[in-house]
């Protein structure tokens, strides 16, 4: 089963940092962009960034919301994505998902669980 | 950035009706747009890519198109199991994003 699975969502307060992991299993990890993307409480999607492997060198993008604050890290040969997030503020309490990015086209077609991440004093 | 505006937000309707959801793009994306499916409590899945691309298990009632700016997602006849949220997602740019969602509801 092609499976993602995120770690590390807890209470932080504003300012902080928090470090969260993805493991991939169940196909070709090195093949697959992989994106993050937040739902915040009652509100809808958020596009956070991607970090594609290392055949591209593990370049990666980032939204706006969040550029120089968060850092994507990438290891093809352990199949995982980890998360960075410095100066959180109350504005990134939510849910945080990895995501595979469909190689056929676009389109992201495996979604981990998500990992929640309360920011709060 | 690239704005994707969805419409209607909230859209009330019944079993076996045919509806449609709308999601337009700030500038052109081709052909780069996603469809999901969120139902509360449960991850996003992936109806359409590539505008117009059924995803592979996902009910043939569904059904996407449009090119450029606007784009529209249709279900055929509704089922119980379509009551649910909707976003439209642009891969276009290195920035992706999407929109706001729309809320099918029960009338």
């Amino acid at each position: 089963e092609e499976q993602l699975v995120e770690s590390g969502g807890s209470l932080v307060q504003p300012g902080g940092s928090l470090r969260l992991s993805c493991a991939a299993s169940g196909f070709t990890f090195s093949d697959h962009y992989i994106d993050w993307v937040r739902q915040a409480p009652g509100q809808g999607l958020e596009w956070i960034g991607r970090a594609r492997g290392k055949a591209l060198g593990y370049s990666t993008d980032y939204a706006a919301s969040v550029k120089g604050r968060f850092t994507f890290s990438r290891d093809d040969s352990k199949n995982s994505v980890s998360l960075q997030m410095n100066s959180l503020t109350t504005e990134d309490t939510a849910i945080y998902y990895c995501v595979r990015r469909n190689r056929a086209g676009g389109g992201l077609d495996v979604w981990g669980q998500g990992t929640a991440v309360t920011v709060s004093s | 950035d690239i704005q994707m505006t969805q419409s209607p937000s909230t859209l009330s309707a019944s079993v076996g009706d045919r509806v449609t959801i709308t999601c337009r793009a700030s500038q052109n994306i081709g052909s780069w747009l996603a469809w999901y499916q969120q139902k509360p409590g449960q991850v996003p899945k992936l109806l359409i890519y590539m505008a117009s691309s059924l995803q592979s298990g996902v009910p043939s009632r569904f059904s996407g198109s449009g090119s450029g700016t606007e784009f529209t997602l249709t279900i055929s006849s509704l089922q119980p199991d379509d009551f649910a949220s909707y976003y439209c997602q642009q891969y276009h740019s290195q920035g992706d994003s999407f929109g706001q969602g729309t809320k099918l509801e029960i009338k």
